[in-house]
């Protein structure tokens, strides 16, 4: 079955810059998503189609995608994004969904 | 604005059913693909089914085929999961989405509801 590899944990210091990679074969083919879960909340869409960011997200979020990596880079983090994030996507035939298994990003 | 609101969890016996509804409001129901998504206690996300706008087309996660019914009522706005032959494995936060995009293998869920606990235990 299809995978999508998170690291599990990336810490920074506020005002750092935060990288959160998401890891698949099928990336350069099929579109990610990236996801923000706030503890006891439901998910929020921060990036869509790799690089795209609806409208009530901050711009210091971004993504990006090189081969089969998808990157989602939050530009001076603050510590209220202290959050899981979750990569979604396909696999290479779009039959199956799938998201990554999360990275629990902490900002202190 | 965008609403997705769950009910219909609770604890149920292994073997048991349960039936999710969502509510939505806040968007033309009957223009968008919808899902359902679980969260098992502590664990990531798992996309569970999704349904086309007219009902037509409908997709499952392997381990739930079979057993899972993904269904919709578009004058009533709303959205179900028949849920048969429940086992422990299905513990979790379930949550309805909203799917953005025209097609089930390039969409992606772009709204969320606040989700229902469904916990199978004896």
């Amino acid at each position: 079955s299809y995978e999508l590899t998170q690291p599990p944990s990336v810490s920074v210091s506020p005002g750092q810059t935060a990288r959160i990679t998401c890891s698949g074969d099928a990336l350069p083919k099929r579109y990610a998503c990236w996801y923000q879960q706030k503890s006891g909340q439901a998910p929020v869409l921060v990036i869509y189609e790799d690089s795209k960011r609806p409208s009530a997200i901050p711009e210091r979020f971004s993504g990006s995608i090189s081969g089969t990596m998808a990157t989602l880079t939050i530009s001076g983090a603050q510590v209220e994004d202290e959050a899981d994030y979750y990569c979604y996507s396909t696999d290479s035939s779009g039959n199956h969904r799938v998201f990554g298994g999360g990275t629990k990003l902490t900002v202190l | 604005e965008v609403q997705l609101v769950e009910s219909g969890g609770g604890l149920v016996q292994p073997g048991g059913s349960l039936r999710l509804s969502c509510a939505a409001s806040g968007f033309t129901f009957s223009s968008y693909w919808m899902s359902w998504v679980r969260q098992a206690p502590g664990k990531g996300l798992e996309w569970v089914a999704n349904i086309k706008q007219d009902g037509s087309e409908k997709y499952y996660v392997d381990s739930v085929k079979g057993r899972f019914t993904i269904s919709r009522d578009n004058a009533k706005n709303s959205l179900y999961l028949q849920m048969n032959n429940l086992r422990a494995e299905d513990t979790a936060v379930y949550y309805c989405a909203r799917d953005q995009g025209q097609r089930y293998s390039s969409g992606f869920p772009d709204y969320w509801g606040q989700g229902t606990l469904v916990t199978v235990s004896s």
